[in-house]
């Protein structure tokens, strides 16, 4: 089946603008989480939803970072006045775990955006 | 929260020889160590997990190994090939995961 999607897969973005990227799970997983990967990096935790439910937002580095899944599929990662330390590849990834704990997830090709 | 650590940063064999892969995490609570191996500019795929209630998991020339009291986990690569060269991503966690700043394997012809 159709694995998880991601897109822009590339966005460039000038200093200040905002930026909407989104994540298509795979059909029926519950659980959706967010990453950002730095160059050389390991990806390091922004968010995680289960279904509708914002359940850890801890990782957001900023409130500048916003992110939505309103009917608990597609979700948006919205970055508002980026700024350079923004650019890194944004990774999501879904799983269908539906209870507390872990199950496999499943990534995303990522998007990277590059803030001039 | 969790912390994880992943030794080496780069370790380079020649195709045939063993590889392995050592992390440790902090938090006791953690009951799940996946690992991803990330080609360049490709997605990390998972390779292999290990669950807390189990010490030891293979999958043909890959196994890993989980000692929770001392919190390390270990990836064990046997007869590597060319194409096993990659970043592998160590992860641990209970409800979301912590990634190690990955290991470059570079495996000689």
């Amino acid at each position: 089946g159709a694995g998880v999607s991601q897109s822009p897969r590339y966005k460039v973005a000038k200093r200040g603008q905002d930026v909407a990227l989104r994540c298509d799970p795979i059909s029926g997983h519950v659980s959706l989480f967010w990453y950002q990967q730095a160059l050389g990096q390991g990806p390091e935790f922004l968010t995680y939803f289960q279904n509708e439910a914002q359940l850890d937002k801890s990782g957001l580095p900023s409130d500048r970072f916003f992110a939505e899944r309103p009917e608990g599929s597609v979700s948006t990662l919205k970055i508002q006045r980026t700024q350079q330390e923004d650019s890194a590849v944004y990774l999501c990834a879904s799983s269908l775990a539906s209870v507390s704990g872990t199950d496999t997830q499943y990534f995303g090709p990522g998007t990277r955006l590059t803030v001039l | 929260g969790e912390n994880v650590e992943q030794h080496p940063s780069t370790l380079s064999v020649q195709e045939g020889d063993s590889a392995v892969i050592k992390c440790t995490y902090s938090d006791s609570a953690s009951n799940y160590f996946p690992w991803y191996k990330q080609e360049l500019g490709k997605r990390p795929q998972l390779i292999i997990d290990i669950r807390s209630n189990v010490g030891e998991k293979k999958d043909q020339r890959i196994a890993v190994t989980l000692n929770k009291t001392a919190k390390h986990f270990s990836l064990h690569i046997t007869e590597t090939q060319p194409e096993d060269s990659a970043v592998y991503f160590c992860a641990a966690g209970y409800s979301t995961l912590t990634f190690g700043k990955g290991t470059m394997l570079l495996v000689s012809p």
